[in-house]
């Protein structure tokens, strides 16, 4: 699976639209790109996947460039229940896929 | 839903002592994982089953051993602990991949071992 690169952290002001980037330059055609994020110290949490056309669900949205070497996890309107650490994951399918962490990013958001 | 449940959540060992974390889940998931995370890193992957009586390494396998003797169960055993595998171990599943499925993985709360 392909590796990724994130920032360590960013901040974010509460109601604004948070943008956490992700550099998967080597990522190959049949790798999707996954988004899970870590509140404190409980378990990831799924937040969303694709291809290569964005995609948007009631969490988030997510902007994959056409070369497919980087994307955009987008919070529309962040709250202090988005702080968290965000991973950016590249995966393939097939049966024996797995999903591998980074560091991710921590986003901290602020009154 | 129960979802995706460890036991025990807290544990202290002695080097040396053996122990076992159990993984449940209620999702019919074919694919189970076990993960590792130590303080300010991210998640390693130990040990992971894509099916029962199936079982691979992942990236940080040595010191653990597994078992998917039954579908919704992932055990993972610690031999001989050491202080090397004091961390917060989290167990996950899910579905392969693939049609309508996402792939996304489940995880359960996290088991926190100590090793002194």
């Amino acid at each position: 699976d392909a590796k990724t690169t994130q920032p360590t952290s960013m901040d974010c002001a509460e109601g604004r639209a948070a943008n956490l980037p992700c550099n998967h330059s080597t990522i190959s055609g049949n790798e999707y790109v996954y988004w899970y994020r870590q509140i404190h110290s409980q378990g990831p949490q799924y937040i969303i996947h694709g291809l290569k056309n964005n995609e948007t669900n009631e969490m988030a949205s997510l902007i994959i460039t056409e070369d497919r070497k980087s994307s955009t996890l987008i919070l529309p309107h962040a709250t202090l229940r988005d702080t968290a650490v965000y991973y950016c994951i590249v995966r393939s399918t097939g049966t024996a896929s797995k999903l591998t962490f980074g560091t991710g990013t921590r986003l901290q958001v602020t009154l | 839903n129960a979802g995706v449940t460890q036991t025990p959540k807290f544990r202290v060992l002695k080097t040396g002592q053996s122990m076992t974390l159990l993984c449940a889940q209620d999702m019919n998931h074919e694919y189970m994982y076990w993960y590792r995370q130590d303080p300010g890193m991210g998640l390693r992957l130990i040990h992971y089953s894509v099916g029962e009586g199936t079982t691979a390494k992942g990236e940080v396998p040595d010191g653990y051993n597994v078992s998917r003797l039954k579908k919704q169960n992932f055990l993972l055993g610690l031999e001989s602990a050491a202080p090397s595998q004091t961390s917060v171990y989290f167990c996950a599943s899910s579905y392969p991949s693939g049609g309508t499925k996402t792939g996304e993985l489940f995880f359960g709360e996290g088991s926190r071992l100590t090793v002194l």
